[in-house]
Formats: structure tokens, sequence, C-alpha cells
């Protein structure tokens, strides 16, 4: 049962454009929404997150959106840059006991320069 | 530098073998994670352990276990390897409640 879905396995785009990366989940009680970037060799490191009681988070070229009610999350970075180039991951927190992240299947962003 | 330490980067062994991993946590985190990450796969949770204890189990085969040191280490065992067991893993630690996970750089697993 995949709790945390990436939909789109990859996402190519243009240097200077907007890059949109998509997340559905279903479990209804995760309290904290996380986006990792991962480069080859390299464990993957936190980028933004967003409280399931926001619907909005922004952090330099990053921001992340909240839809509660539709179960989905996304992740602009605009400008898009040659270095933003790598797999993308959403991760989901739940608190049922202890924290619990569920990660969806990532998304490999490719930025065009 | 995320602050975890992953030995060894590589690992290379055959069907049937038994090998351990280790992670050293970030200086103040009580929390260790384990994942695997298979060929085109995201990142699955094996198992959990904060201060110690045991405290979340996801996805993980009897064959693998895990255990924290009172020193905060971690080490994953993994035994009776087959083929399928080939992947990379990741170890993570946190603070509980400060909302995110920091991974090591992960040991990648090849069995022959």
């Amino acid at each position: 049962d995949q709790q945390v879905k990436q939909n789109s396995p990859s996402l190519s785009v243009q240097e200077g454009r907007i890059s949109i990366l998509n997340c559905d989940y279903t479990n209804s009680m995760f309290d904290y929404f996380l986006w990792y970037k991962k480069y080859p060799a390299e464990g993957p490191t936190f980028l933004i997150s967003i409280s399931s009681i926001k619907d909005k988070n922004e952090d330099g070229r990053f921001t992340v959106f909240l839809n509660k009610s539709a179960k989905h999350l996304s992740l602009h970075i605009v400008p898009s840059q040659p270095g933003d180039s790598a797999v993308y991951f959403c991760a989901a927190r739940t608190t049922s006991g202890t924290y619990k992240y569920i990660f969806g299947t990532g998304t490999r962003l490719k930025v065009l320069a | 530098d995320s602050g975890v330490t992953q030995t060894p980067k590589h690992l290379i062994t055959a069907t049937g073998q038994r090998v351990t991993l280790r992670c050293s946590p970030r200086s103040g985190d009580l929390s260790v994670y384990w994942y695997q990450q298979s060929l085109d796969q995201g990142l699955q949770f094996l198992i959990q352990y904060y201060n110690g204890e045991e405290r979340a189990k996801g996805n993980i085969l009897e064959r693998f276990s895990a255990q924290q040191f009172p020193d905060l280490h971690s080490e994953l065992n993994l035994s009776s390897l087959e083929l399928g067991d080939s992947a990379l893993y990741f170890c993570a630690s946190s603070v509980e409640g400060s909302g995110g996970l920091f991974f090591g750089s992960g040991t990648q697993l090849s069995v022959l």
C-alpha cells in the first residue's frame, strides 16, 4: 500500500522556467510533509517542509503548497537552475506512537541549460 | 555534511553471507532510522530506534535485524543474503519532534 505517491518518475525543464513536482498521499493522519533532494552517490538532503495546518511555505526559490482536501502537495522551483537537477523525494510524517516517515518513489528532475 | 556517518560506503558479498552496516547519528540525535532503496524504488522504511529501544518496524525481512547501542550508534545486520538484497541502505537520524530526518551517504550493498 503506497501511502505517498509521486506519479511522475521524471521531469525536464528549461533553465529559468518553473519546475513543479507533485505528490499525492492517502493517509489523513500525516501531520508534516517534507521534500528531499538527492544527488547520485549521496544521501537525501532536506529541502523544505510544511505542517499540515498550513497551505504554503516558501524558502527562497522553493515553495511547497499543500491541498489537504485533495491530499496533494507540490514543490515549485522558480527559477530552475541546472544545479537543481536531482531526484526529489516527497515524504510524509505520521505520529501514531512514534514519528514515522513515509517516502514516495521520487521524481528525477533535469534542468536543461 | 549531514553529520550522519555510515560505514562502509560499499560492500560486495556473496549470496548466503551475512553483513553488518554501521551508522553513527548526528550528535544529540536519539532516533535512528534505516531505509532501503532498491533500483528505481523509493526509500522503503525498515526500522526505527529511539535511545536504544526499537520504536517502529516497517518492511523489514526476518533475515534482517538491527540494534542501537548505548553510545547511540546503530547497526543493521543482514543475513542469508539474496541477490534481491542488493540495494542502497540509508541511515537517518533526528531529534524527535524536529520534523526532519538527516541522512547519511548510504551503504551500497552488492550481493553477487
